[in-house]
């Protein structure tokens, strides 16, 4: 198993203003994902970050408004930017481990609220 | 493209009761199936995981079923009781998890 922390744990921002969210791995990991879950809907995958490489961005999702960093094997950043109140949502870390049955282990989440 | 769909959206059970979630997924090419549980501020616990190959999975008072030709999974809840309340999350994996909704189950005691 994995024990992920993130942090903060919730915010309050303005619009216009970026904020990076931080997740934290006690063990080395591959693969680390980012999800978001806007209010009442499901997760949606962001982006999938592995280090050494440049972090591969789902539909809908880009690289300006949500650069990620991967700079080893147990810590990555997600930076939401340039807010707006349609940004505000359950930010998600997961990882995924190998060698074991084909599970992800997610963070506690980022509550963000825009104003 | 993937969809995932759980009914009911919202569920309110008296304490002992056993209970149905359903799950909907319309690519039956999948390699598992996950239930995970939300709870505010926890982040999400998966509580059972069925590989497409498998027909069903128990944990306690959890029995999570996969008919993967139908595309349908359900998780049954024995005996249900006010810790169970959560959001729980059914999730499909081809080349990436996908996840339904929700079903924002509440047990009063």
């Amino acid at each position: 198993s994995a024990v992920i922390s993130q942090k903060p744990s919730r915010d309050i921002c303005q619009r216009g203003t970026s904020l990076t969210i931080q997740c934290q791995v006690d063990s080395q990991v591959t693969m680390m994902f980012w999800y978001r879950q806007q209010p009442g809907q499901s997760l949606t995958l962001i982006a999938t970050a592995n280090q050494g490489s440049e972090a591969t961005y789902e539909s809908g999702f880009v690289i300006d408004k949500f650069p990620i960093s991967r700079p080893n094997l147990t810590f990555s950043t997600l930076t939401v930017s340039n807010m707006s109140p349609e940004d505000s949502s359950i930010y998600l870390c997961s990882v995924g481990l190998a060698g074991g049955p084909e599970t992800q282990y997610f963070g506690p989440g980022t509550r963000l609220l825009v104003l | 493209k993937q969809e995932v769909t759980q009914i009911p959206a919202a569920l309110s059970v008296p304490e002992g009761e056993n209970l149905v979630l359903n799950c909907s997924f319309t690519d039956s090419a999948i390699y598992n199936l996950q239930w995970f549980r939300q709870d505010p501020g926890k982040g999400l616990t998966s509580l059972l995981l069925i590989q497409s190959s498998q027909r069903e999975q128990t944990s306690g008072r959890l029995n999570a079923s996969l008919d993967k030709s139908s595309g349908r999974s359900t998780l049954y809840i024995a005996a249900s009781q006010p810790g169970d309340s959560a959001t729980y999350l059914c999730a499909v994996r081809g080349n990436k998890l996908v996840f339904g909704a929700g079903t924002i189950l509440r047990v009063k005691s």
